[in-house]
């Protein structure tokens, strides 16, 4: 089964409103990594949060990781119409294969202007 | 501006032919990725490289898939006989790994080759 899983499977909301999307996972990370894919593109890195940290910021991007709940979960704020796209969250596969990436099944997202 | 280039992008082929497709990963990347992605089974990953050797082909179907890397600047996913199952978009990712160390594991991914076998 997948390492990891977004939620929801789709979302919309209006330009400006703050977007909010999570991963879950199954087994023990060495870091979990989001990234974006628009529409006919491939697969863009946003942000990688590491085993240790808790939150992570990048303009107007925030990601936390909780370890004990396993899941992640990815803010975008003040929204904008580029900012639609596919989500995935990204974990390694275990700690000795820690090249080993496997991908969720992403999050829709659509800002509408 | 380095990128992950792939050729083609797009590939229309009848069932039962030979495809090929191609990848340039980012020069100095040392592990080379390829990826089916599908609307039922997501992303899935095929093979990766290091350092030009195969490390992982466990997601690929070995009877018809091949991966190689002739050299550092080629890498080639070759399916034979395709199938209409195989229809998809197969994207390459590229990146620089380090052994032995807390991965900062990012991949560039390539704009993907879109398949369709009939």
């Amino acid at each position: 089964s997948q390492q990891g899983e977004e939620d929801p499977q789709a979302l919309s909301i209006q330009e400006g409103e703050n977007a909010t999307m999570n991963c879950s996972y199954k087994t023990s990370i060495n870091n979990l990594q989001w990234y974006r894919q628009n529409s006919g593109r491939g697969l863009v890195h946003l942000i990688l949060i590491r085993s240790n940290e808790r939150e992570k910021h990048s303009g107007r991007l925030r990601v936390t990781l909780d370890t004990s709940k396993k899941s992640s979960s990815l803010l975008i704020t003040a929204s904008r119409a580029a900012d639609t796209a596919s989500y995935f969250c990204a974990t390694t596969a275990g700690e000795t294969s820690y090249d080993k990436v496997i991908f969720g099944p992403g999050t829709s997202l659509s800002v509408i202007p | 501006d380095a990128r992950v280039t792939q050729t083609p992008r797009h590939k229309v082929t009848e069932m039962g032919q030979e495809v090929t497709m191609r990848c340039q990963p980012i020069l100095g990347h040392n592990t080379v990725f390829w990826y089916r992605q599908t609307m039922m089974q997501g992303l899935e990953l095929l093979a990766y490289f290091r350092n030009r050797a195969p490390l992982d082909d466990s997601g690929m179907p070995k009877d018809r898939f091949s991966a190689e890397m002739p050299d550092a600047t080629l890498a080639t996913l070759k399916i034979q006989p395709s199938e209409p199952r195989d229809s998809a978009v197969y994207f390459c990712a590229s990146g620089f790994l380090v052994e032995g160390r807390v991965a900062k594991n990012i991949q560039y991914f390539g704009a993907g080759t879109r398949l369709s076998v009939l």
